[in-house]
């Protein structure tokens, strides 16, 4: 059974700071990994989708990583603003399966 | 293509009342799913759907809870008998092709059981 952790629950930091948010994920035979955004009583937002042929995806100021064999993806935001503020959600797809979330990251920056 | 639509947003709801939430996924995605999301969690899954066949049931999907896909179009969730652990954020998603593609979130029901 897959389970997905993340790493740390909650982050503060100032704004313009780079940061790294952690997945892990127990069962390696994944299709795909997605990273969510979610903020405050809405739904969730998707941010990257990474196939397990690749190793990172990129959009704008977030890079996402993969690595299979060890169970891991990282997101990556690069300086950081107010507006980043947010829960980040991690979702690893095993084949034939549904998703399987994280508990999230809770981000707050601060201006 | 105005993405995953929930309906309704809110729903405030007594113990022991039927309610029923509907999710139209976004335009010729047809795989479909529901999860539902408890304040500080992670969703957990519920269901799914490939077109009209539902090929997937949590274990969390208990007798009350009821799920179809008429035509493989929109969704509609049921929970009979509502009781106060019901209440939850119920998630609904589509992604298209066979499933293994990019999933796509509507904004949510907040259900609160009184």
């Amino acid at each position: 059974k897959q389970e997905v952790t993340q790493i740390p629950a909650a982050l503060s930091v100032p704004e313009g700071e780079n940061l790294v948010l952690n997945c892990s994920f127990t069962d390696s035979a994944i299709y795909n990994l997605q990273w969510f955004r979610q903020d405050p009583g809405k739904g969730l937002t998707s941010l990257l989708l990474i196939q397990s042929s690749q190793r990172e995806q990129t959009s704008g100021r977030l890079n996402a990583s993969l690595d299979k064999s060890s169970g891991r993806s990282t997101l990556y935001i690069a300086a950081s603003q107010p507006g980043d503020s947010a829960t980040y959600l991690c979702a690893a797809h095993n084949y034939g399966q549904n998703f399987v979330f994280g508990p999230g990251t809770r981000l707050s920056v601060l201006p | 293509d105005t993405g995953v639509s929930q309906d309704p947003r809110h729903k405030i709801t007594k113990r022991g009342q039927n309610v029923t939430f509907r999710c139209d996924p976004i335009s010729e995605h047809n795989r479909l799913y529901w999860y539902r999301q408890t304040l500080g969690q992670g969703p957990e899954f519920l269901t799914y759907f490939q077109n009209e066949a539902q090929l997937e049931k949590s274990r969390l999907l208990s007798d009350r809870f009821s799920a179809e896909r008429p035509k493989g179009s929109f969704s509609t969730l049921e929970i009979q008998r509502t009781e106060q652990g019901d209440s939850a954020m119920y998630l609904c998603a589509s992604s298209s092709g066979m499933g293994y593609t990019e999933a796509f979130f509507g904004q949510g029901t907040r259900l609160t059981v009184v």
